[in-house]
């Protein structure tokens, strides 16, 4: 059964740092291409980030130079460096594997909060 | 960046009665493949989003077959054909040709 768990997320302070988990299960990460999407409080959906098979790389324009998209092919974890974080961030923060495929799935998220 | 506009942005339908969303792109979304990248996402009130409906018109597994999506170029449409309970919530288009994009979301009511 495929799985994506979230992990990492909480209370951080304004220009702080966290790292974002999410643990796969079912299939492995590198032959997938694994995407970062959030939702802010009360609001819609924005993609992120995504890492593909080939360790391309690719930002929201939002995030470029404050995020880092990476992966562990032997923990079978794809993270999320979230740097300089701001008030803007806040939000849940969702793993997803092909999200344009027949092979598609999402994770249940993890709430970063980014406040003083 | 491609620009994801949904209409309605609220849609109250009485229970039983058919519901339309639709969702149109600045671009095509008619990728050098040949594919169409046109997802719809259906997220319940506190939960997380589930897909229901990937490239245009392909129905993700257990999802009801009242939900279809049609379309193409620049113009696609999620179509429920009776609106049930279950269906309150908020549906998102989404692109994935031109990178990624998501729709406002239109917020799907009982009335």
């Amino acid at each position: 059964e495929v799985q994506l768990v979230e992990t990492g997320g909480g209370l951080i302070q304004p220009g702080g740092s966290l790292r974002l988990s999410c643990a796969a299960s079912g299939f492995t990460v590198s032959s997938s291409y694994m995407s970062w999407v959030r939702q802010a409080p009360g609001k819609g959906l924005e993609w992120v980030s995504v890492i593909f098979s080939s360790g391309i790389t690719h930002y929201a324009d939002s995030v470029k130079g404050r995020f880092t998209i990476s992966r562990d092919n032997y923990k079978n974890t794809v993270y999320l460096q979230v740097n300089s974080l701001r008030a803007e961030d806040t939000a849940v923060y969702y793993c997803a594997r092909d999200v344009m495929e027949a092979t598609g799935h999402w994770g249940q998220g993890t709430l970063v909060t980014v406040s003083s | 960046d491609v620009v994801m506009t949904q209409s309605p942005l609220s849609l109250p339908v009485t229970l039983g009665q058919p519901a339309s969303i639709s969702c149109r792109s600045s671009q095509s979304l008619v990728y050098s493949n040949g594919n169409t990248y046109l997802n719809w996402f259906q997220q319940r009130p506190g939960q997380s989003p589930r897909r229901l409906i990937y490239q245009v018109s392909n129905r993700d597994s257990g999802v009801p077959d009242r939900f279809s999506g049609s379309g193409s170029g620049t113009d696609f449409t999620l179509k429920i054909s009776r609106v049930e309970a279950e269906d309150v919530g908020v549906y998102y288009c989404m692109q994935g040709t031109h990178w990624y994009t998501f729709g406002q979301g239109t917020k799907l009511e009982i009335k």
